[in-house]
This record gives structure tokens, C-alpha cells and sequence, in this order.
């Protein structure tokens, strides 16, 4: 079945810094991947639409310059959160549309951002 | 505007103790409807996709259905392992899918 790889599981860093989540497809093409936001006991927050070889499409709210979204290729997606600060603390999940026929959305394991 | 509802919010259970859980949508379109559980602290894993009005799938102690306006997961006599937030989400053509709140079910032993 369709596998999608989220690295890292938890990375903890300084306010200020900047820290970068990978999410890959590991044995299909993915040509639109998403990132998500989860708060404790909410539900998934879209952040933003990833197209590979396009620009990300951000949700309404979401700041491009802070989050940024790079597909440069049909198995990778990566979320860069730029001069983190303690409130962009959060769960960060991606997901990859699986094309075989009828769309499947598969999701990577999440990432625990911890900004001190 | 689409929407996906869920009900219950939160649901508590005896172990063997069935019960259902509910989607409710409203939508432009359909292409399919998709059933995730997660676990805290993990992303989503898929259980079911529906495609049409009447049609079931199953596996191990959960059954899925599907109406035009509703979908239920059936849990039947559950187990602790069982416990986790169940989501809903709904491909209504667009670009991405529109989820639910999610319902967070415990089973106690």
C-alpha cells in the first residue's frame, strides 16, 4: 500500500531558528501533497496545498513567509517553519494524494515542533 | 459552502458495548468519503473509502455505510485497542479533502 515518510518525528529548537520537515512518498508519485496543523484535541488545520513544481496554495491565514512549502519533486514535499517562535508549537502532519484510479490520502506520522 | 459534521464529539464505551458514530455532509459533489482513525501523537490512518449511496465495507470489528447525506462506522463489541479519534473526510472534487471534527472514542476494560 501507499507509504508516506514524515522526518523528523520530533525536533525541539531555539526561538529564532528555523527547522525543516520532510515528508516523502516512498513508493508513488505524489503530485499534490498537504500540510497540516493539529492542536491537542482539534481536529487537522490545513495549512496549505503543495503542487509539485508549483507554488504552494496557503489556506487563508496562514503566512506564507513563515511556512514555506517546497515540492521540487513527485516524492517530496518539504515545510520549512522560518525564525520559530514558542507559538508555532504544534503537531505538523503532511499528506500525499495517492492517484491509482480513485483518489487515496494517505498521511505521514506527524512532526512534534517544540520552540523554546 | 461543504461541511462535514460529526457526532458524537466524544464517546465512552464498556468494552462490548456496540455503538456508531456518525458523519453528516453536505457537499457539491461526492467522489468518495473516507473513514481515518489516529492515534494520539500519529498522523492518520486510513480505514475506508465509500464511493456511492449503499455501500458497506468492513474490517475486523468496524463496518462502514453510506447514505446521501450520512455515513456511520459501526463499531461492534469493541476493545480498548480500539480506542482513538475517528475522521471523517469527504473528496468533493476539489482540491483537497474537507474533514470532520473527528469523534474521540474511549473503550474501557
Amino acid at each position: 500500500g501507499a507509504v508516506v515518510s514524515q522526518h523528523p518525528s520530533r525536533v525541539i529548537c531555539k526561538s529564532g531558528t528555523s527547522v525543516k520537515i520532510e515528508c516523502r512518498s516512498l513508493d508513488f508519485q505524489a503530485t499534490t501533497m498537504f500540510w497540516y496543523r493539529q492542536f491537542p484535541k482539534q481536529s487537522l488545520m490545513l495549512m496549505a496545498t503543495s503542487n509539485e513544481g508549483s507554488k504552494a496554495t496557503y489556506e487563508q491565514g496562514v503566512e506564507k513567509d513563515k511556512f514555506l512549502i517546497n515540492h521540487a519533486s513527485l516524492t517530496l514535499s518539504t515545510l520549512t517553519v522560518t525564525s520559530a517562535h514558542p507559538e508555532d508549537s504544534s503537531f505538523y502532519i503532511c499528506s500525499a494524494l495517492h492517484s491509482s484510479g480513485a483518489n487515496v490520502l494517505t498521511f505521514g506520522a506527524g512532526s512534534r515542533l517544540t520552540v523554546l | 459552502e461543504d461541511q462535514v459534521t460529526q457526532s458524537p464529539e466524544a464517546l465512552r464505551l464498556q468494552e462490548g458495548e456496540s455503538s456508531s458514530l456518525n458523519c453528516s455532509y453536505t457537499v457539491s459533489g461526492l467522489r468518495g468519503l473516507f473513514w481515518y482513525r489516529q492515534d494520539p501523537g500519529k498522523g492518520p490512518e486510513f480505514l475506508f473509502t465509500l464511493y456511492s449511496a449503499g455501500e458497506e465495507k468492513e474490517k475486523e470489528r468496524l463496518k462502514a455505510t453510506l447514505t446521501k447525506k450520512e455515513s456511520f462506522l459501526h463499531i461492534t463489541a469493541p476493545k480498548p485497542e480500539d480506542s482513538a479519534t475517528y475522521l471523517c473526510a469527504v473528496d468533493n472534487y476539489g482540491q483537497n479533502f474537507v474533514f470532520g471534527p473527528g469523534t474521540r472514542l474511549s473503550v474501557l476494560p
